[in-house]
């Protein structure tokens, strides 16, 4: 089954200390992964997605297949990177269904 | 602008009366999908389109129809709601027949059932 795992459901940084938000997949081939971000009160919007390996507002994530990750960095954290973020899952075998991770909540501190 | 329409942004209605929250996306879009987001458990999908006319179950789709007859149009019908379907609900579409593209979500409509 594919399932996604984000297992921090909340993640507190300093400002200028560097971030980590973790993603595990399960999935049975070549998956298509995403980082969503969603800020207070407002929509969900894409942050990046592996196959563009770019880097969006500073953040970057690489797909590791052998740990299955696409674990979500950032070396210095702003405080307008508060917000909840979501990793995401599709591709060729899931039936065309998105699965998305439960979210994890970043509070930067000032 | 390219966007994702829903509405109503906000309901609050009582057990059992019908009720309909529209999507549109003026993107042409394929692909569109719905999703419920309730506290610890993320977003969940309830039903996707592939295309016009074409429609299928996500992972919650229990007590929700939708109907695709229209490319811009994919309004969520539940026909007789109950307190357990109180949530956020978001409509998304992306280009191409698969669900790998990058989505594009509307604001979302919090739904109250009494």
């Amino acid at each position: 089954a594919q399932r996604v795992t984000q297992p921090e459901k909340l993640l507190s940084v300093f400002k200028g200390a560097p971030v980590e938000l973790k993603c595990n997949y399960s999935y049975s081939g070549s998956p298509e992964l995403f980082w969503y971000v969603q800020y207070s009160r407002q929509r969900l919007q894409l942050l990046l997605r592996h196959i563009s390996r770019e880097s969006i507002k500073g953040f970057t994530a690489d797909l590791n297949k052998g740990e299955t990750s696409f674990h979500l960095k950032k070396p210095f954290a702003q405080e307008e990177d508060s917000a909840m973020y979501y990793c995401a899952l599709s591709g060729r075998y899931t039936g065309n269904q998105f699965y998305f991770g439960t979210g994890t909540s970043l509070t930067v501190i000032p | 602008e390219a966007q994702v329409t829903q509405n109503p942004r906000y309901l609050i209605t009582v057990t059992g009366k019908k009720l309909t929250v529209t999507c549109s996306q003026n993107m042409n879009h394929e692909y569109m999908s719905w999703y419920r987001q309730d506290p610890g458990l993320g977003l969940r999908q309830i039903y996707y389109s592939m295309n016009v006319e074409v429609t299928d179950k996500g992972d919650v789709p229990e007590g929700y129809k939708v109907s695709r007859k229209e490319k811009r149009n994919f309004p969520l019908i539940l026909e007789s709601p109950s307190p357990n379907q109180t949530s956020l609900y978001f409509c998304a579409s992306s280009p191409g027949t698969t669900s790998n593209q990058p989505q594009h979500f509307g604001d979302g409509t919090r739904l109250s059932i009494l």
